[in-house]
């Protein structure tokens, strides 16, 4: 089954204490993101990336860390996690034949609550 | 830099009328402009997409879309709704032209809650 995964789905933790929230998709999707979702605010994005190796900060980057060293996984790190950054974290991916046109296939997110 | 508005927080329409979800885009080049539609407790999934062509772009479960270029709009519609229809709506774009500071973005509206009342 084509999908995007994420883990874990839910995650509570104190400030300071460094997470990885995994991302893997078994489409073999060139362009991977990084999404927050918060009420009143939509989906922000934060980071993008259109390949291997080759990643680009959305709109709320900051606090926020990526790499794709696979073209299947695209990890977020957040090295010192703050409470504002608590949230429901989205993954999605596309191809990316034909150029930025094509939809985005979306994880089931991620709640993470930062104490 | 590219931005989205969807001038209301709230849709209420009765099952069998039509309904209208608002959205209104900036970006710099052509847009490519897409609806999603997110129920409690899931992800997001794709409803339809505007990239070129005709202005009325036909998607998933009935529902259509009508890019203004002029009016930069791009409203979503369906001429009959279902109480099933209820959910979280969001409109996104994203810059077609290629260079740009913001090519491979991907901006997302604040959403709108749709509630079809049986």
């Amino acid at each position: 089954e084509a999908q995007v995964t994420q883990n874990p789905r839910y995650l509570i933790t104190v400030t300071g204490k460094k997470l990885t929230v995994t991302c893997s998709q078994n489409m073999n999707h060139e362009y991977m993101s990084w999404y927050r979702q918060d009420p009143g605010l939509g989906l922000r994005q934060i980071y993008y990336s259109m390949n291997v190796e080759v990643t680009d900060k959305g709109d709320v980057p900051e606090g926020y860390k990526v790499s794709r060293k696979e073209k299947r996984n695209f990890p977020l790190i957040l090295e010192s996690p703050s409470p504002n950054q608590t949230s429901l974290y989205f993954c999605a991916s596309s191809i990316l034949a034909g150029g930025l046109g094509n939809e985005q296939f979306f994880g089931p997110g991620t709640r993470l609550t930062v104490l | 830099a590219q931005s989205v508005a969807q001038p209301e927080d709230q849709v209420n329409v009765a099952e069998g009328n039509p309904l209208t979800v608002k959205c209104t885009y900036s970006v710099s080049g052509n847009p490519y402009l897409f609806w999603y539609v997110q129920y409690p407790n899931r992800g997001l999934q794709f409803l339809l997409k505007y990239i070129t062509g005709d202005n009325l772009v036909k998607g998933s479960y009935g529902f259509e879309a009508e890019f203004n270029k002029s009016q930069t709009s791009f409203h979503l519609k369906k001429p009959s709704a279902l109480v099933s229809d209820s959910a979280l709506y969001f409109c996104a774009v994203r810059d077609s032209r290629a260079g740009g500071t913001s090519y491979g973005k991907l901006t997302f509206g604040q959403g709108t809650i749709l509630t079809v009342h049986p």
